[in-house]
């Protein structure tokens, strides 16, 4: 299975701030195959973004998101009062499917 | 819209068999090309992807469930299901019915199932 890390697993910033987080892929991605996802208590993920950079519907342009090799990033130009949550990716390359173990992002 | 909604028991005793389902509404399960599937969430932990079922009825769940689960799809309810069977502790968690196209841009809402005696 691809494991995917996440980093950090906390990540605490003040809103405005900007957010770096970081996904590493054990192994190469054939393709770009990975989405960011936003969850907040009690509630379903949201998908962010996919395809590695690929914003999806609805997702307002502070999010964005790119790759090299095995290391993906999700950044979040300026933080939202709404942003403060956690977030995982996930690889959809190889079967099976695999996600991260999530990154917090907490106000600080 | 498409919308997805899960229901089922909230607890299930060890060794019994987990069964949900998720109702969809706003789109057909028989759509062509589609994949329908499960996501699960034990608590305060993170996500586990369980398996799906294309639209041609082939399935696919991860070797360490393999054994244990069966996704199947009513097309007359426009439903899809999970069983999971002979469930432990280990298997208390927050189940989502998601449809994948590789990334999972439609998901339920969650449905919190406990296993205890």
């Amino acid at each position: 299975d691809i494991v995917l890390t996440q980093s950090p697993d906390i990540l605490s910033l003040s809103p405005g701030e900007r957010a770096t987080l970081s996904c590493r892929a054990s192994q190469s991605l054939s393709v770009a195959y990975l989405a960011w996802y936003q969850q907040k208590p009690g509630q379903a993920p949201r998908l962010l973004i996919y395809d590695a950079s690929t914003r999806a519907t609805g997702i307002p342009d502070r999010f964005s998101g790119s790759a090299s090799g095995t290391d993906f990033t999700l950044t979040i130009a300026s933080l939202e009062p709404d942003d403060f949550a956690v977030y995982y990716c996930q690889q959809y390359d190889v079967f099976p499917e695999t996600f991260g173990q999530g990154t917090k992002v907490e106000i600080k | 819209q498409l919308q997805l909604q899960e229901s089922g028991p909230g607890l299930v005793k060890p060794s019994e068999t987990l069964s949900l389902t998720c109702t969809v509404s706003g789109g057909s399960v028989v759509t062509s090309s589609s994949y329908w599937g499960w996501v699960r969430q034990p608590p305060g932990k993170g996500l586990e992807w369980i398996g799906s079922i294309f639209s041609t009825g082939s399935t696919s769940s991860i070797p360490s469930l393999k054994s244990r689960v069966t996704i199947s799809v009513d097309t007359s309810k426009n439903e899809f299901s999970l069983k999971l069977t002979s469930v432990t502790a280990a298997d208390t968690a927050i189940y989502y019915c998601m449809r994948p196209a590789g990334y999972i841009a439609n998901w339920g809402q969650g449905a919190l199932v406990t296993v205890s005696s």
